[in-house]
């Protein structure tokens, strides 16, 4: 069946470091792929996504690139903030067939 | 804006009560879905619905049921609460395959 596989967290960086957080995935066709953030007491919010195979999604200075070759869609962002602290959940739908990676931890010091 | 509506942020429940969680959306989606999100774990499917009426089960539907008898809400139903089931639980609705999915904020739970 169709999975996902996150980097395990919890992440620390200082501010204006560099992101990433590696995400792979399993599925039987061609899912769409999707990164979600949770910041503190809220619920999921959509922060990009990526349809087809070589798409780039972007928000926010973030970025993943679809790549079907190594099952991937690995988060990065070049200078984080405090703001970014958040749990970040890799997501892939097929069919309405949803699944989620366990989310990782970020935090930003200053 | 795109709403999805969760009527209970955090509830407290004795075991072996009926808990009622009530999600609505006001985007007119034809899909909704209750997961469960515990730490290490992420958000685990316990029931989805593609259409009124029609309920498909998830990843871990047992202890759980739902209704949804109009487009716009979707219940999740503890029949009889457990002291496992104290959880965050997510509400979420799409509008097809590949669209983005929304979520309420979702809804703290405690069985005592």
């Amino acid at each position: 069946g169709n999975s996902v596989t996150q980097m395990e967290g919890p992440v620390t960086l200082s501010e204006e470091a560099f992101l990433t957080i590696n995400c792979t995935y399993t599925a039987t066709g061609y899912p769409s792929l999707f990164w979600y953030v949770q910041y503190p007491g809220e619920g999921l919010q959509l922060l990009l996504k990526a349809t087809k195979a070589d798409d780039k999604g972007s928000n926010k200075g973030f970025e993943a690139t679809y790549r079907k070759e190594t099952t991937s869609f690995h988060l990065e962002k070049g200078s984080v903030q405090v703001s970014d602290s958040a749990v970040y959940f890799c997501a892939l739908e097929e069919v309405y067939d949803m699944r989620f990676g366990a989310g990782t931890r970020l935090t930003v010091k200053p | 804006d795109v709403k999805v509506t969760q009527s209970s942020r955090y509830l407290v429940k004795r075991t072996g009560e009926k808990v009622f969680l009530e999600c609505v959306q006001d985007m007119d989606h034809e899909n909704m879905f209750w997961y469960r999100q515990d730490p290490g774990l992420g958000l685990r499917l316990i029931y989805f619905s593609y259409d009124v009426k029609m309920k498909e089960k998830g990843d871990i539907p047992e202890g759980y049921s739902v209704s949804r008898e109009k487009k716009e809400r979707f219940s999740l139903i503890l029949e009889s609460a457990s002291t496992n089931q104290t959880s965050m639980y997510l509400c979420a609705s799409t509008g097809g395959s590949g669209n983005t999915i929304y979520f309420g904020e979702g809804s703290w739970l405690t069985v005592v």
